[in-house]
């Protein structure tokens, strides 16, 4: 089956720096990449996703890279804030209706 | 629109004793899945209904977990017995058939002692 690592585990950066985490996965079968959020005291939130199909992907301050040969995704938060403060998953899955296999979370803190 | 509700949001019980998780999803959606976060490990998959069907149980880690989906609707995932092992938080999510994203709901943060 599917396996994802995800590094690092926990990530602290100054305001204003960018941050990046790294994820890598196993199945070439996978063909999609979405990266969550998860606030203390609430479910994982959709953040930015990606399909195989797409090197590249950006929604302001958040973007996704992905390289199908190498088989790892990135997720890069430039210009960080504290709200960005969160554990953040990275997952892989193959189709619309499969399930997701996780990452093991990365514990971003942005300090003031 | 109504998010992805689950309750309890906190349940804390004893060893052997049996607990029912509640999911109802958004409406409309198909989709609903369950993934249980163990000891600040990887969100793992459960299971998987369309409607009221079973579609993946693979991740079902033994006999002790029940889940269903009667009429399509709410989901309960029920353990029996419990034990230690099964503390963690279960997730519920839910899409629309042919959507890659999920929504999640909060999490049922289940203690076993």
């Amino acid at each position: 089956g599917e396996n994802v690592e995800q590094h690092p585990s926990t990530l602290s950066v100054q305001e204003g720096d960018s941050a990046v985490i790294k994820c890598t996965y196993s199945d070439s079968a996978s063909n999609y990449f979405p990266w969550y959020k998860q606030e203390l005291g609430k479910g994982p939130q959709l953040i930015i996703d990606i399909r195989s199909n797409v090197g590249e992907k950006k929604d302001q301050r958040i973007a996704v890279t992905l390289n199908k040969t190498a088989k790892h995704f990135s997720l890069h938060i430039t210009e960080t804030q504290p709200e960005d403060s969160a554990v953040y998953f990275c997952a892989a899955g193959s189709g619309s209706a499969r399930q997701l296999t996780f990452g093991s979370g990365t514990q971003l803190t942005v300090l003031p | 629109e109504a998010g992805v509700t689950q309750f309890p949001s906190h349940s804390v019980i004893e060893k052997g004793q049996t607990v029912t998780l509640r999911c109802d999803p958004i409406s409309g959606h198909d989709n609903l899945y369950w993934y249980r976060r163990v000891m600040g490990k990887e969100i793992k998959f459960l299971l998987h209904f369309v409607k009221e069907s079973k579609q993946d149980e693979s991740g079902m880690p033994n006999n002790r977990f029940l889940a269903e989906r009667t009429g399509g609707t709410y989901s309960t995932l029920k353990v029996q017995p419990a034990e230690l092992e099964d503390s963690g938080v279960y997730f519920c999510a839910s899409s629309q058939v042919g959507n890659y994203g999920y929504t999640f709901g909060s999490g049922t943060r289940l203690t076993v002692v």
